[in-house]
């Protein structure tokens, strides 16, 4: 078990569907975040949540509507997808400085038919 | 701003060697922190080796080892008697201040790291 899961692990939409992809942590890590991986691309910080507040939105689009209801969950509410946001979305925790690193979940790979 | 290279997208090591992967960085900061994480196929992204800026000695773990050199903002990682299981994608990390008041996150594009029996 490795302290972040996410569910669910595999996901396929079509693009009028709405979704949510989930992210819970016992860790007692007060920070989390939603990072999407793309092949051949460096992984990209969609959001971040400190002490349940969001302290970054990277200009990501709308249709991706992050929700940080307690310090253990992350959501990640999908709607009206793109085929291009098809990747393996990635959470992730830690201490607020985040200084002694990340603790990732397994991912969700999501696929936009 | 800060940026994270890793110039060789794949390397591959015969089981039991050495096999050293590079990664440069930039940054105008003098604390700040950096990382080794490993992503195998599981996909869930392991932390391997962490490294204080202010601190010169280089990190090591157990066979997972560091040639961290501030002044030519390089952090290196060295894996001695690669195994079957180290194959790998490594990701070399940075995270320094943020206006935002958390430390910012730059991520390196990877290394994809096979290992020969």
């Amino acid at each position: 078990e490795t302290g972040v899961t996410q569910t669910p692990r595999h996901l396929v939409m079509g693009m009028t569907n709405k979704k949510s992809l989930k992210c819970e942590q016992h860790l007692g890590h007060n920070a989390m975040y939603w990072y999407k991986q793309s092949a051949k691309k460096p992984l990209e910080l969609m959001f971040v949540y400190s002490l349940e507040e969001r302290v970054e939105n990277n200009s990501v689009p709308s249709r991706f509507s992050p929700e940080c209801p307690n310090s253990s969950h992350l959501f990640l509410h999908l709607h009206t997808l793109q085929p291009e946001d098809s990747a393996l979305y990635l959470c992730a925790s830690s201490q607020v400085t985040g200084n002694y690193g990340y603790t990732f979940g397994s991912g969700t790979r999501l696929t936009v038919v | 701003a800060q940026t994270v290279t890793q110039s060789q997208p794949e390397m591959s090591v015969q089981e039991a060697e050495t096999v050293t992967l590079s990664c440069t960085y930039d940054t105008s900061e003098s604390d700040y922190y950096l990382f080794w994480y490993k992503q195998p196929p599981s996909r869930q992204m392991i932390l391997v080796i962490r490294q204080e800026a202010y601190k010169q000695q280089n990190a090591t773990e157990n066979r997972f080892s560091v040639n961290f050199q501030k002044a030519a903002k390089s952090f290196s990682l060295k894996i001695s008697d690669s195994q079957l299981g180290d194959a790998a994608m490594y990701f070399c990390a940075y995270i320094g201040p943020s206006v935002s008041g958390t430390y910012k996150y730059i991520f390196g594009t990877g290394t994809r790291l096979k290992v020969l029996a």
